[in-house]
């Protein structure tokens, strides 16, 4: 079973407007990554979040950790119709192995 | 550097075949995994290594044999295909294992059995 989970499953917006979609994982973590999916493409890796951090930022790329919620969110202002695509935390499932959520897939409309 | 390679690109087999999924990187990355991808499943992790000649299974292994005789290849084999194997399989790499390093994707290869 997926350690983290992606939420909303779908998001559907229009350029210039901004998109958070949400990580929720069910225990103790030390590092979660962001990774993002063009269609037919491997995963590209986003974002690195580290548990004593609270916000990084990249770009139009901000990402949140909340340890006590066991949360993490993704917020891309902006959008641009460039950035459809599907987008998926990785969390660590028992002591280091990175474990995939089902993914948010995002569409941008021009 | 190519980085993670595989392949074929795409691949159909027949119920019973077996094959070799290629996998190759050129950055001397320890840690290499295999992972399969179906509609909305996400990724399912199928088996990984730790370095030459350390293999391990994952969370979906069955199905499934791995070698990792070098530090750059990673083959998967299939070893009696079944339907339920059609999928698309991703390669990837990182410098260790774990989530506090990037991983590096190659590109896939979509696997219809027929």
């Amino acid at each position: 079973s997926q350690q983290g989970e992606e939420d909303p499953q779908a998001l559907s917006i229009q350029e210039g407007e901004n998109a958070t979609m949400n990580c929720s994982y069910k225990t103790s973590i030390n590092n979660l990554q962001w990774y993002r999916q063009n269609s037919g493409r491997g995963l590209v890796h986003l974002i690195l979040i580290r548990s004593n951090e609270r916000e990084k930022h990249s770009g139009r790329l901000r990402v949140t950790l909340d340890t006590s919620k066991k949360s993490s969110s993704l917020l891309i202002t902006a959008s641009r119709a460039a950035d459809t695509a599907s987008y998926f935390c990785a969390t660590e499932r028992g002591s280091y192995i990175p474990t995939f959520g089902r993914g948010t897939s995002l569409i941008v409309h021009p | 550097n190519a980085g993670v390679t595989q392949t074929p690109k795409f691949q159909v087999l027949k119920t019973g075949q077996s094959m070799t999924l290629q996998c190759a990187q050129d950055m001397n990355h320890e840690y290499m995994s295999w992972y399969r991808q179906d509609p909305g499943m996400g990724l399912r992790l199928i088996h990984y290594s730790v370095g030459a000649g350390i293999t391990d299974q994952g969370e979906v292994p069955n199905g499934y044999n791995v070698s990792r005789s070098t530090t750059e290849d990673f083959p998967l084999r299939l070893l009696s295909a079944a339907p339920s194997q059609t999928s698309v399989y991703f390669c990837a790499s990182s410098p260790f294992p774990g989530v506090g390093y990037e991983q590096y994707f190659g590109p896939g290869t979509r696997l219809t059995v027929t």
